[in-house]
């Protein structure tokens, strides 16, 4: 199986920072590699898909990139409405895995 | 418009069976890889199944010889039959869309809890 290791697991800032989150597999995958944004009981929802691909309506604030065995989610100024949590996601094989999740707070 | 819808989900017993659904529009179930994925309360994102294109079915192993996958080419909808529940599976169920060449596609999940 394909561990994803993500970091940090939670991180603390404020309105207008910039945001990174890292993500790294225990093999290469290509860039068959997704990101997510949860909020509290609320279905996951889809930032970044192959790696870099911005989803359609996603704020351009929001970017991805990485190959191989080494992602990053970068949210680029941050706002109120992007406190939540996010995950990284493999589809390059089975059995799908995902990080453990980077919780953003409001500092 | 493409969507997922899941349905199914309640409360049951320990060693009861339940069974999810999941309909598709939008695209063609058959022609794309299908997943469950659940999520305990409180907790991260755990794959449990993938149903493929060619028909093969995978599962993970904390759910193998005990749910079965599915996929109803007809209604354009997936499925998954949970027998032997136990106290942790209880999780909010979502279907996925998890081609590795076509963008994911979610729905918005349905919660089981299996408590006395």
């Amino acid at each position: 199986d394909i561990q994803m290791t993500q970091s940090p697991s939670a991180l603390s800032a404020s309105v207008g920072d910039r945001v990174i989150i890292t993500c790294r597999a225990s093999q290469s995958i290509s860039n068959y590699l997704n990101w997510y944004q949860q909020k509290p009981g609320k279905a996951p929802k889809l930032l970044i898909y192959a790696a870099s691909s911005l989803q359609s309506g996603v704020p351009s604030r929001f970017s991805g990139s990485g190959s191989g065995t080494d992602f990053t989610l970068t949210i680029s100024i941050l706002q109120r409405e992007d406190f939540a949590t996010y995950y990284c996601q493999q589809s390059y094989s089975t059995p799908l895995t995902f990080g453990g999740g980077t919780k953003v707070e409001i500092k | 418009e493409v969507r997922l819808v899941e349905s199914g989900g309640g409360l049951i017993q320990p060693g009861g069976s339940l069974r999810l659904s999941c309909a598709a529009s939008g695209f063609t179930v058959s022609t794309n890889y299908m997943s469950w994925v659940r999520q305990a309360p409180g907790k991260g994102l755990e794959w449990v199944s993938t149903f493929y294109s060619d028909g093969s079915t995978y599962y993970a192993d904390s759910v193998k010889g005990r749910f079965t996958i599915s996929r109803d080419n007809s209604k354009n909808t997936l499925s998954l039959q949970m027998n032997s529940l136990r106290a942790e599976d209880t999780a909010v169920y979502y279907c996925a869309r998890t081609t590795m060449t076509t963008v994911p596609i979610w729905g918005q999940g349905t919660l089981v809890t299996v408590s006395a």
